[in-house]
């Protein structure tokens, strides 16, 4: 079955103590994305990445970092959480050759 | 600076009436259009899309309207179903994969 997966799907952590949201699909996409998504501000992408070893900033990437060492793998990491980046958050993945993107179930983060 | 807009948060309609959920943008650069379903605790997932050079598009019940001089899209649901009750995002690319979102729209479809 075709899918993207996150993990953890929940968490509460405190301000400061580093965390890493793992996303992976088994759909062999060369672009994945991480998005989070607020309260009247829709889906905000925060970080990109077009294949292996090249990623790139999104609109809102401050706070965040990520890798992509692996096709299938792209994590989402927050070095120093702070509350403001309490939030949904969710990963994507297309083909090169598409634009309907594939999201996992999400992530609710909550910093405190 | 939100590029693509859906000014409506909500959206309530009877059963077997149509729903019609709009959606405006402001880049020109947009080609590509598409529109996301989301129940809760769940992803988004593709609905329909519509390219640039078309005006309409359908698929099933679900038929996309896109008006560029206006720079408004429009998803319509006929019939409207208890099952459709979710939220929808608008969603526009440039030539690329990456996509800006609108706010969404819960739509509500009442028995």
């Amino acid at each position: 079955e075709a899918q993207v997966t996150q993990n953890p799907r929940y968490l509460i952590t405190v301000t400061g103590k580093k965390l890493t949201v793992t996303c992976s699909q088994n759909m062999n996409h060369e672009y994945m994305s991480w998005y989070r998504q607020d309260p009247g501000l829709g889906l905000r992408q925060i970080y990109y990445s077009m294949n292996v070893e090249v990623t790139d900033k999104g609109d809102v990437p401050e706070g965040y970092k990520v890798s992509r060492k692996e096709k299938r793998n792209f994590p989402l990491i927050l070095e120093s959480p702070s509350p403001n980046q309490t939030s949904l958050y969710f990963c994507a993945s297309t083909g090169l050759a598409d634009r309907g993107q594939f999201f996992g179930p999400g992530t609710r983060l909550t910093v405190l | 600076d939100q590029q693509v807009k859906q000014n409506s948060p909500s959206l309530s309609v009877q059963e077997g009436r149509i729903s019609i959920l709009n959606c405006d943008y402001t880049n020109s650069m947009f080609d590509y259009f598409l529109w996301y379903k989301k129940y809760p605790a769940e992803g988004p997932t593709f609905l329909i899309s519509i390219s640039s050079i078309k005006d309409k598009n359908e698929d099933g019940r679900f038929t996309v309207f896109l008006n560029k001089s206006a720079k408004h899209l429009s998803l319509h649901i006929v019939p409207s179903q208890p099952g459709d009750s979710a939220v929808y995002f608008c969603a526009a690319s440039a030539f690329s994969n990456d996509m800006r979102f609108g706010a969404g729209t819960r739509l509500t479809v009442k028995p």
